[in-house]
């Protein structure tokens, strides 16, 4: 069965750095692309940061220049590594799959959407 | 980039159909066919039902249909039923400098 296991949320002051992982097993790991999506707490989904299967990234605008999400295919996982983060970071962080399967450019990657989610960690930014 | 925008939310009685706007701009929505619906149950992670603007993936409910026209993709849920309650997010592919947005998501309710 298809997992992704999202771990390293917390308590961190404004300013303060948090890693993020997410471990994937029941599928190939290395053939997809991986991303981060966040919620707050009540709100809309926001997309965060994505990897594709050659190690390319993409970063949203509120996220970009303080945040570095990397991948470990040996390890079959997924990180982000925020710093400088803000009250407005406080989220519930899933770790998602993009359902193409297989090397692609981003926009033949989005015709498939995001088929696997985490259940999500919760990062609080907070004095 | 700017979120898509949804209505806040949606109700009707069982055994109707609702549909959902999402609209976006020339820059997301209106430049590509590239939309996807996700359904999220309170305290649970979203489920992919629409990818494509209208191709279901394998256990998606035949109940889902998408659309698009411009700048405004659309879901419908045909046959309301009970278990169909949950927030609705459409999503859309915005270019390579920032890839996906979501919309501001929708309640639909099942009176």
């Amino acid at each position: 069965e298809v997992h992704l296991v999202e771990s390293g949320g917390g308590s961190v002051q404004p300013g303060g750095s948090l890693r993020l992982s997410c471990g994937a097993s029941g599928f190939i790991f290395s053939r997809y692309d991986m991303h981060w999506v966040r919620q707050v707490k009540g709100k809309g989904l926001e997309w965060v940061s994505g990897i594709g299967t050659a190690g390319d990234t993409h970063y949203s605008a509120s996220v970009k220049g303080r945040s570095t999400i990397s991948r470990e295919n040996a390890r079959t996982s997924l990180y982000l590594q925020m710093s400088s983060l803000r009250v407005g970071d406080t989220a519930v962080y899933y770790c998602v799959r993009g359902a193409r399967e297989g090397p692609s450019s981003w926009i033949e990657a989005a015709q498939y959407g995001m088929d696997v989610w985490g259940q999500g960690t919760t990062v609080t930014i907070s004095s | 980039q700017s979120a898509l925008t949804q209505p806040a939310s949606v109700s009707e009685s069982p055994g109707q159909s609702i549909t959902i706007s999402c609209t976006g701009t020339s820059s997301d929505v209106g430049s590509y066919n590239l939309v996807s619906w996700y359904q999220q149950y309170p305290g649970k992670a979203p489920k992919l039902i629409i990818h494509e603007v209208n191709k279901r993936p394998s256990g998606a409910s035949s109940r889902f249909s998408g659309s698009k026209s411009g700048n405004t993709a659309s879901l419908t849920i045909s046959g309301l039923q009970a278990e169909d309650e949950a927030d609705y997010y459409c999503c859309s592919y915005a270019g390579f400098i920032t890839p996906y947005v979501f919309g501001t998501g929708t309640r639909v309710t099942v009176l």
